[in-house]
């Protein structure tokens, strides 16, 4: 039964589509995020929520939108994809803060063609 | 803004040698904490072992442990009886005491096992 479970794990679009990447964690915790992996492998935070409110927005363009339906759930949508967005997306979750670490899902590696 | 760095790009063990990998960080906050967080080729990221900054006691997990030297700003890892399994790409973390601050990665270390 996985932790942090993300869909697709592989997504090949064409420049200007318009993509989703699905989270779904059965850990019970209340916060996930949203991180991106560049080609360089260097992380960096995206989004995250706690209990379905957004707690954290770093600077991302507006073609992503989070949304998390409930606290278990955290969905990224992606408009007007630009080559610049391939990378690897991870889904991950923690109880509170995340004090005691993060459980991370498998990525999502995005190639825009 | 915090930073996290590690220095060392690419590093190399023979099985059943030890290995340690360096970290350090940035920060004017007096309370913390501290991961080593491993990316083996499958791409998941794992969790190796973390630390309170409050503690001075090193943290100890198995053939992982850390040397935290709070002063120095640094939390590097030290991994004993390496295995052809350790090879991965290694980051460093911190994330500040502060409520939902986020968790900063360093750049990583990629870390080769010969047999």
């Amino acid at each position: 039964d996985t932790a942090v479970s993300q869909t697709p794990k592989y997504l090949v679009t064409q420049m200007g589509n318009d993509k989703s990447i699905k989270c779904e964690q059965n850990l019970g915790h209340d916060t996930m995020y949203w991180y991106k992996q560049d080609s360089k492998k260097f992380l960096k935070i995206m989004f995250s929520y706690n209990n379905k409110e957004l707690i954290i927005n770093e600077t991302v363009p507006n073609r992503f939108s989070p949304k998390s339906p409930d606290k278990a759930h955290l969905n990224l949508h992606i408009n007007s994809l630009e080559l610049g967005d391939s990378a690897v997306y991870f889904c991950a979750s923690s109880q509170g803060s995340g004090i005691y670490g993060y459980t991370f899902g498998s990525g999502t590696r995005l190639t825009v063609v | 803004a915090q930073t996290v760095t590690q220095s060392q790009p690419e590093m190399s063990v023979q099985e059943a040698e030890t290995v340690t990998l360096s970290c350090t960080y940035d920060t004017s906050e007096s309370d913390y904490y501290l991961f080593w967080y491993k990316q083996p080729p499958s791409r998941q990221m794992i969790l190796v072992i973390r630390q309170e900054a409050y503690k001075q006691q090193n943290a100890t997990e198995n053939r992982f442990s850390v040397n935290f030297q709070k002063a120095a700003k640094s939390f590097s890892l030290k991994i004993s009886d390496s295995q052809l399994g350790d090879a991965a790409m290694y980051f460093c973390a911190y994330k500040g005491g502060t409520s939902y601050d986020k968790v900063i990665f360093g750049p990583g270390t990629s870390l080769s096992v010969i047999p």
